[in-house]
């Protein structure tokens, strides 16, 4: 059973446009959940964090907000950028093993210019 | 800024041969983990290390599968003998959080193709 699913395997937006990435867990035990951005022939690397006393968190064009009732998640990227375009993967973690991420299957960003 | 060192970055392999990956976190790092990524899905742990000691290798197929962190510091996978299955992307890395969860730094991984 997959505890975290990004349901959505690709997003296409123009370029100045808002991007929505979205994630949804199961695990009630995840109290920390992160972004990251992966590029082809590179490791993924961190974007943006939320821990679950809060509903949101922004950085630059970059902001995750948090549904804990709703155990959703999403980034918006505004505006988006050409180089934004890559693989996005939501991760969580938590409960008895609090350094374990587990991850999404990733959703592919193209921001056309 | 310091970056976690993987080698080799690909790997062709035929099936029931050996093969070794190596990582070298970013110093200072206690927490170590390996993860495997098949394409199209997201990374999978493997086995999770706190300095030298397993904190979690519930996901590693021990049977063929090996993991080691001697000293503490870097790290080989082993995988004895591969399957065609293995095919995936073995991705290291690091975090300086010892307990909870922190961001982790990634390498950019080996490509393994099992033939």
């Amino acid at each position: 059973d997959q505890q975290v699913k990004q349901n959505s395997p690709s997003l296409s937006v123009q370029e100045g446009r808002i991007s929505i990435l979205n994630c949804d867990y199961t695990n009630s035990m995840f109290d920390y959940f992160l972004w990251y951005k992966k590029y082809p022939a590179e490791g993924p690397t961190f974007l943006i964090s939320i821990s679950s006393i809060k509903d949101k968190n922004e950085d630059g064009r970059f902001t995750v907000f948090l549904n804990k009732s709703a155990k959703h998640l999403s980034l918006h990227i505004v505006p988006s950028q050409p180089g934004d375009s890559a693989v996005y993967f939501c991760a969580a973690g938590g409960g008895p093993n609090a350094g374990k991420s587990t991850f999404g299957d990733g959703t592919t960003l193209t921001v056309k210019p | 800024e310091a970056e976690v060192a993987q080698s080799p970055r690909y790997k062709i392999t035929e099936k029931s041969q050996a093969v070794a990956f190596w990582c070298d976190p970013i110093s200072g790092h206690a927490t170590l983990y390996w993860y495997r990524q098949i394409l199209g899905q997201g990374p999978e742990l493997l086995v999770q290390f706190q300095d030298e000691s397993v904190v979690d290798d519930s996901q590693l197929p021990k049977d063929r599968f090996s993991a080691e962190r001697l000293k503490g510091v870097d790290s080989t996978l082993k995988i004895q003998p591969a399957e065609l299955g293995d095919s995936a992307m073995y991705l290291c890395a690091s975090s300086s959080e010892p307990q909870g969860v922190s961001p982790l730094h990634f390498g950019n991984g080996t490509r393994l193709t099992v033939t």
